[in-house]
């Protein structure tokens, strides 16, 4: 299947920095990146989808100014977490849609654990 | 909206059968997923079925798809503890614009 990978896997920073996080797809294009949020225990909850050479399109009650999305290439995403706080701390998953006749399938990355100390 | 909704948590015995239920809102989505995830792990596309179908069977892996009652299951046979992870299922929505709708995930846990 496609792969899709996440940078880093996991990263500490201290409150009030900024965090970015990459998402590429290694054998494909994808013109479609999704970014999830999990919290412990939880479901994913979509935060935006990310398309290539436009804007993010971000769910409601998701703060575009402090999760910044740049969809530069057909295999890069990222995810810039701004003026990261605690309560920021999550595990991060980024998908890219692979869209074939008859089925539509998200590949996801790894996901990369985000801590604000 | 649209809902997925599954149980939390599944114990079964190492060599049983697992079988991971879910039920969902929308009628029109073309096909449904399974995804599972290990500890720690992003999400891996387990296997999908086709709404036309009701049983599709890969290896250990059976889900079935009751489209009358919105209900699809999957059954792992001869559970290992390599099963163990959390496991969701999914609903891709009717087009490639709709949003994939999780269930909370169900996680599975191997007893000895």
């Amino acid at each position: 299947g496609a792969v899709v990978s996440q940078h880093p896997s996991r990263v500490i920073c201290k409150s009030g920095t900024s965090v970015k996080i990459e998402c590429r797809s290694l054998d494909f294009q994808a013109t479609t990146m999704f970014w999830y949020r999990q919290f412990p225990k939880q479901s994913l909850m979509l935060m935006a989808t990310s398309n290539e050479g436009s804007k993010a399109t971000y769910e409601q009650g998701v703060e575009k100014d402090k999760f910044l999305i740049n969809h530069a290439s057909l295999t890069l995403s990222t995810l810039t977490v701004t003026s990261a706080h605690p309560e920021d701390s999550s595990f991060y998953i980024c998908s890219a849609r692979v869209g074939r006749v008859g089925t539509d399938t998200q590949y996801f990355g790894p996901g990369t654990r985000l801590t604000v100390l | 909206g649209e809902d997925v909704e599954q149980s939390l948590f599944l114990s079964v015995r190492e060599g049983d059968s697992s079988v991971i239920n879910c039920t969902y809102t929308d009628s029109s989505s073309t096909y449904l997923y399974w995804y599972k995830q290990e500890p720690g792990a992003g999400l891996q596309l387990l296997t999908y079925i086709f709404s036309n179908m009701d049983m599709k069977q890969d290896q250990r892996l059976t889900v079935l798809l009751n489209k009358k009652d919105k209900h699809l299951s999957l059954r792992i046979a001869d559970t290992q503890t390599g099963d163990s992870a959390i496991y969701f299922c999914a609903d891709p929505g009717y087009s490639s614009a709709s949003k994939i709708i999780f269930g909370s995930g169900t996680r599975l846990s191997i007893r000895p």
